[in-house]
């Protein structure tokens, strides 16, 4: 069985501060792990990706990730947000064992003040 | 590179009437295809998905269904829509285990 936990639904920061997502996955099978990121009424781009090979993981628009297999988590960070970082981010899991399916977390929305 | 297409962007349909959402892909072949539906401040869930023509296999139990007519050609359909039908539809792919893109989905709305 394989899941996803992301422990907050809403996440608000001010522009140039950084931004942490937190995400624990639950898997067993060696998972791979994926950070998506959607804006309003738009399909969801691929931010980082992690495959087994190196745990620190560096995706699009600055965005990186560190898989953590002690904790079970791959939390997504970026030192430095923008105004564009405002959206929803989807924390998501596949493994060999269920075909590679894909299971979501419930996502967690991103503010950005002024 | 794989580009995905859905049609229409917006749908707002009675209930009980028919439905049917397109998604075709350019720039690849023999893809893995994926429909999801995402209700309202919720998270993804896969509805069908097809490894090839004529193969579908139903991920829960519902009022809607899918067809491959062709290798670039995903359809959801329904005979009659319900309320809770409405949501964003999501076609996606991928082939094997590499990662799944999607397409810019269908926004449904029932009333």
């Amino acid at each position: 069985a394989q899941s996803v936990t992301q422990l907050d639904s809403h996440v608000s920061v001010s522009e140039g501060t950084p931004v942490l997502l937190r995400c624990n996955y639950s898997s067993s099978y060696s998972p791979s792990l994926f950070w998506y990121v959607q804006h309003p009424n738009k399909g969801l781009q691929l931010l980082l990706k992690y495959t087994s090979a190196a745990t620190l993981v560096k995706g699009i628009n600055g965005f990186e990730a560190e898989f953590k297999k002690s904790e079970t988590s791959f939390h997504l960070t970026k030192p430095s947000a923008h105004m564009s970082d405002a959206a929803e981010y989807f924390c998501v899991v596949s493994t060999r064992s269920n075909d590679y399916k894909l299971s979501f977390g419930a996502g967690t929305t991103v503010t950005v003040r002024a | 590179s794989q580009t995905i297409h859905q049609w229409p962007a917006t749908l707002v349909q009675p209930v009980g009437s028919p439905l049917s959402l397109e998604c075709t892909v350019e720039g690849t072949s023999n893809p893995n295809l994926y429909w999801y539906r995402q209700a309202a401040g919720r998270g993804l869930q896969l509805l069908f998905y097809s490894v090839g023509i004529g193969q579908i296999s139903s991920e829960v139990p519902q009022n809607l269904s899918a067809s491959r007519p062709q290798d670039r050609q995903f359809i959801l359909s329904s005979k009659k829509l319900l309320l809770s039908d409405s949501g964003f539809y999501l076609c996606a792919l991928n082939r094997g285990s590499e990662t799944q893109y999607f397409g810019p989905g269908t926004r449904l709305l029932v009333l």
